[in-house]
């Protein structure tokens, strides 16, 4: 199977600057990329993915990046708001398994106002 | 549309009790899939379905069995409940979506504890 690792646990930023939040996977298979947001008490909820003939993706303040090289993926969050509040998961999936993710640990992402 | 709901939103069990996990989703999904949601471990998959009439182990099987009643229901039972299946539970969905995207659907989880 694929193995996800995600970096930091925890991350705390001040409101308005950026966060980054960086995945590794291990096998070169892959194809698709996601990233998850969970609210407390709530499901994960995708807000971005990246399918790996794409680089980088941006939706407003989001981004996603990808190197395909180095096997890694990037969230980034620019002008933070303490909504953004929230635990990050990245996920990557097999090319010959639709629909079955494989998760990171998920990052703690807490803006302080 | 309600999306993926579960029953129930909570439930505390003594050991060795069983009980069932229930999932529908109103999508028209063809796939779906549980997960136990632990503290610092991320979300392990334990069954997941592609198609109505199939199931494949995820990560972590042990100690549960899944039955896809149909193509919205989903659920999961623990015959014999221990501490170590006292996690969050979470029912997820998906399917191809228009564009060819197939974006995965979670449920609000159910709060399992295991005394």
């Amino acid at each position: 199977g694929e193995n996800v690792e995600q970096h930091p646990s925890t991350l705390s930023v001040q409101e308005g600057d950026s966060a980054v939040i960086k995945c590794t996977y291990s096998d070169s298979a892959s194809n698709y990329f996601p990233w998850y947001k969970q609210e407390l008490g709530k499901g994960p909820q995708l807000i971005i993915d990246i399918r790996s003939n794409v680089g980088e993706k941006k939706d407003q303040r989001i981004a996603v990046t990808l190197n395909k090289t180095a096997k890694h993926f990037s969230l980034h969050i620019t002008e933070t708001q303490p909504e953004d509040s929230a635990v990050y998961f990245c996920a990557a999936r097999l090319g010959s398994t639709l629909g079955r993710l494989y998760f990171g640990r998920g990052t703690q992402l807490t803006v302080w106002p | 549309n309600a999306g993926v709901t579960q029953t129930p939103k909570f439930q505390v069990l003594k050991t060795g009790q069983s009980m069932t996990l229930q999932c529908a989703q109103d999508m028209n999904h063809n796939s779906m899939y549980w997960y136990r949601q632990d503290p610092g471990m991320g979300l392990r998959l334990i069954y997941y379905s592609a198609s109505e009439g199939t199931t494949d182990k995820g990560e972590v099987p042990n100690g549960y069995n899944v039955s896809r009643l149909n193509k919205r229901e989903f659920s999961l039972r623990l015959e014999s409940a221990a501490p170590s299946q006292t996690s969050v539970y979470f029912c997820a969905s998906s399917g191809l979506l228009a564009g060819g995207k197939d974006e995965q659907f979670f449920g609000p989880g159910t709060r399992l504890t295991v005394l």
